[in-house]
């Protein structure tokens, strides 16, 4: 039962043109949202995070956008870069308090030069 | 900051051998740090849950006599994966929580079981 999915397993995107990248999720109860960028034999490096009470955080290239309403989260690269080739995991915090993720199965983010 | 180190990197073992994998917290303590299990193509699948001074707890499946964990001090967390067998060849990962919702992970162990 994958509470948390990545629809897409991989992705094309143009060096300069957005990539955004999706997550859903199937319960309600996550209160908070994270994205990581892993490469190959590397353990996954945080990029950006946003809290079930708000719907938009931004970080330089990155923004995350949640719509709780839909149980949905997209990461936006923009402007895209090559070393931005990886894959990316979102990932959820349940309520629970112990702070355990449940990770997406990860989406390949390939940009083209 | 928030620096994790996980060693070795790689290892190759003999079926039946026992391998020690260390996760260390290098600029913070970690109440707690977590153990994942990556599978080719796969998600991080959580093994356990680890904190510093209590017995870890194990995911739905995952066997504690197999893979054993101790977490001694506040930046030092160890799996043993025991007597190992071709089934236990995968990436393991290890992560540390500094007090908040971020995980800091480590760069990984290959494990490969001949």
């Amino acid at each position: 039962d994958q509470q948390v999915k990545q629809n897409s397993p991989s992705l094309s995107v143009q060096e300069g043109r957005i990539s955004i990248l999706n997550c859903d999720y199937t319960n309600s109860m996550f209160d908070y949202f994270l994205w990581y960028k892993k490469y190959p034999a590397e353990g996954p490096t945080f990029l950006i995070s946003i809290s079930s009470i708000k719907d938009k955080n931004e970080d330089g290239r990155f923004t995350v956008f949640l719509n709780k309403s839909a149980k949905h989260l997209s990461l936006h690269i923009v402007p895209s870069q090559p070393g931005d080739s990886a894959v990316y995991f979102c990932a959820a915090i349940p309520t629970s308090g112990t702070y355990k993720y449940i990770f997406g199965t990860g989406t390949r983010l390939k940009v083209l030069a | 900051g928030a620096v994790v180190s996980q060693h070795p990197s790689r290892v190759i073992c003999k079926s039946g051998t026992s391998v020690k994998i260390e996760c260390r917290s290098l600029d913070f303590q970690a109440t707690t740090m977590f153990w994942y299990r990556q599978f080719p193509k796969q998600s991080l699948m959580l093994m356990a849950t680890s904190n510093e001074g209590s017995k870890a707890t194990y995911e739905q499946g995952v066997e504690k006599d197999k893979f054993l964990i101790n977490h001694a001090s506040l930046t030092l967390s160890t799996l043993t994966v025991t007597s190992a067998h071709p089934e236990d060849s995968s990436f393991y990962i290890c992560s540390a929580d500094n007090r908040g919702n971020i995980q800091y992970f480590g760069a990984g162990t290959r494990l490969s079981v001949l």
